[in-house]
Order: structure tokens, then sequence, then C-alpha cells
């Protein structure tokens, strides 16, 4: 079967660091996204990690262990505008993405 | 290119009537995706095409959901005979082969009272 896991929410202040983890269980799998939701709207991509290891895009990073079915991704110097679902998605060969249920992530002053 | 275009942006329908959605993809890409994401949830797979092809379809498409693109360009979702369940976000994507990289359409809320 294929299953993803992700904390439901998370909390954070201006300015700090946040870790949003992800643990996968998929067959054949093919890389894993990084999405942001923001309420009401659709979601935009983030990040794509094929290869294990971290990648990094400004201020966002995405790590990637395969072996370990594990991946996060990484916000820092957290803006009030990161106020956000981060989700989590898993690409099998052959098939479209699978998604995990989201983090809420909540950014405060 | 407008990205990914669906309409309409909010439907609200009594139960028990057919609703269709429509989804015009980004020209270039071939593949297009459906899915449906409820409040709290992330996006729940329902079906995809690779051209004209309907290459997949989760079990959660229900013999009342049918999904067609019969050019290969634009897509239709039609749900029969609608239910208070299928009240959701439903969320259109398109990308190229390969699956690198989806991109989403705004998507269509519909409410079934």
């Amino acid at each position: 079967g294929q299953n993803i896991d992700q904390p439901t929410e998370m909390t954070a202040t201006e300015g700090a660091i946040v870790q949003i983890n992800c643990t996968y269980q998929t067959s054949g799998f093919n890389g894993l996204f990084w999405y942001q939701q923001h309420a009401g709207e659709a979601p935009t991509f983030l990040s794509y990690n094929v290869l294990d290891g971290l990648e990094e895009k400004g201020r966002f990073s995405s790590f990637l262990s395969r072996s370990k079915g594990y991946s996060y991704l990484l916000l820092k110097e957290l803006q009030m505008k990161d106020s956000a679902s981060y989700l989590c998605a898993a690409n099998q060969a052959g098939t479209a993405l699978i998604f995990g249920k989201g983090t809420t992530l909540s950014v405060s002053s | 290119d407008t990205g990914v275009s669906q309409n309409p942006r909010h439907k609200i329908t009594k139960r028990g009537q057919n609703v269709t959605f429509r989804c015009d993809p980004i020209s270039e890409h071939n593949r297009l995706y459906w899915y449906r994401q409820t409040l709290g949830q992330g996006p729940e797979f329902l079906t995809y095409f690779q051209n004209e092809a309907q290459l997949e379809k989760s079990r959660l498409l229900s013999d009342r959901f049918s999904a067609e693109r019969p050019k290969g360009s634009f897509s239709t979702l039609e749900i029969q005979r609608t239910e208070q369940g299928d009240s959701a976000m439903y969320l259109c994507a398109s990308s190229l082969p390969g699956n690198y990289g989806y991109t989403f359409g705004s998507g269509t809320r519909l409410t079934v009272v």
C-alpha cells in the first residue's frame, strides 16, 4: 500500500526556523514533492527531490532520504506570509502524485 | 500562457442534481489530473489522462463520476445524482510527462445542499 505521514499542525514565530517532516511508504517511488497551499487557494510547487540529500532554494530547503522513506521541508527566516498548509507528495512511477494530509503552519509575530 | 483554468469557481447544487466542471490545462501539458480536497485534508487523487486516454481511476471515483478529455485538451468532470458527501474542492492539475511538477488550477468548490 501507500502511506504518507506528516504532522497536522505546527506553530512558529517570525524570523524563526521550522522543519516539517514527512515519512512515506510507496511502491515504485520516484521522487518527493513539497507544495504550499494558502487557505482557499490552489497548491503551488515548492520543491522536488529525487536523489538523497538537501536541495536549497532561497529560504526554503528540502531533504530526502530514500533508504529511510523520509523527507523534510526547512523554512528559514519565517514571515507571516508563510502561514499556510504544506503538502508532502510522493511521485510513483506510472501514476499520479499521492499527497499527505498536509501540515498547517501558523506563524505569529 | 494563463495557467490551468477551472470553471466554475463555485457551484451550489441540490442533492440529486448533476453537475459538470471544466478544466483547461496549460497548452503544452499532455497530462491532466483531477483531485478532490476536503477541509483539512490533502488532495485525493481521482483520475488522470495522458492526451485523450484516461490512464487511471481511483477507487474514490464511483459510478456517479465520469471524466472525459475528448480531444486531449480541456477536460470535464461530471458528477451525477450528487450527494452531500460530494461537497469538496475539485482541483485540476496538468503536467508534462514524468510528473515533474504539477500546475494546479484554482479549483471548483462544490456545495451540495
